[in-house]
């Protein structure tokens, strides 16, 4: 299995600092078919679902504001939250839909400092 | 847009059997776009893919649990189903149905892809 390990597991930024996560994987997720790769980041708040934010680790989901941001290849990966808002605080996963199974990072918990 | 939600009972007794059902609405399931997908997230556990459902029937599960689990679709509701067997505690938690986008790279074979949408997850608890 891809094992998948962020970093930190929680973040403390003041409000409209930038936010950076990490997220890196125990192989290449890479897919070499489509030149992308295969890595999604998810916010969740509590008491809620989680909700798509990135896939294929750049491409924003609709809908989705633009401070929120990812990059990376192969098994680094990184968000970046550019201006932190009251409402980003919540847990950030990142997952890889290489190979199944698609497994998920412990997740980084966000707070305002 | 496409949105997803769970059904089923809230307290199980432990060696019963577990059944969710995740109902489909704002489009077809079998449009061939989505993986029907199981996930939950056990307390101190983070989140696990349990595994996932085609509308054709196909389906693949995590080997973690692929000895107790199994799955169906009922596209005719438009809606597929999760059976966990011999629960026991460990088993409580969230359980989320979501749609796992597909896509393709050679034709016509599809790719998982990312999850979503979402249902707004089921707590279940094992428990006599």
């Amino acid at each position: 299995d891809i094992v998948m390990t962020q970093s930190p597991d929680s973040l403390a930024v003041s409000l409209g600092e930038r936010a950076t996560l990490s997220c890196k994987s125990s192989q290449s997720v890479f897919y070499s078919s489509t030149n992308k790769n295969s890595l999604a980041w998810f916010q969740q708040k509590p008491g809620q679902a989680p909700r798509l934010l990135i896939y294929w680790a750049s491409t924003r989901e609709s809908g989705v504001p633009d401070r929120f941001s990812g990059r990376g290849s192969g098994t680094d990966f990184t968000l970046t939250i550019s201006s932190l808002q009251a409402e980003d605080v919540a847990v950030y996963y990142c997952q890889q839909y290489y190979t199944s199974p698609y497994t998920f990072g412990q997740g980084t918990k966000v707070e305002i400092k | 847009q496409v949105q997803l939600r769970e059904s089923g009972p809230g307290l199980v007794k432990p060696s019963q059997t577990l059944s969710l059902t995740c109902t489909v609405s704002g489009g077809s399931m079998s449009t061939g776009g989505y993986y029907w997908s199981w996930i939950r997230q056990r307390p101190g556990k983070g989140l696990e893919w349990i595994g996932y459902i085609h509308y054709s029937g196909s389906a693949d599960y995590n080997q973690s649990l692929k000895s107790r689990v199994s799955m169906s679709v009922d596209t005719s509701k438009n809606q597929f189903s999760l059976q966990v067997n011999s629960l026991t505690a460990a088993d409580t938690g969230i359980y989320y149905c979501a749609g796992a986008r597909t896509f393709v790279t050679v034709a016509p074979i599809r790719k998982h892809g990312w999850f979503g949408p979402w249902g707004q997850g089921a707590l279940v608890t094992v428990s006599s």
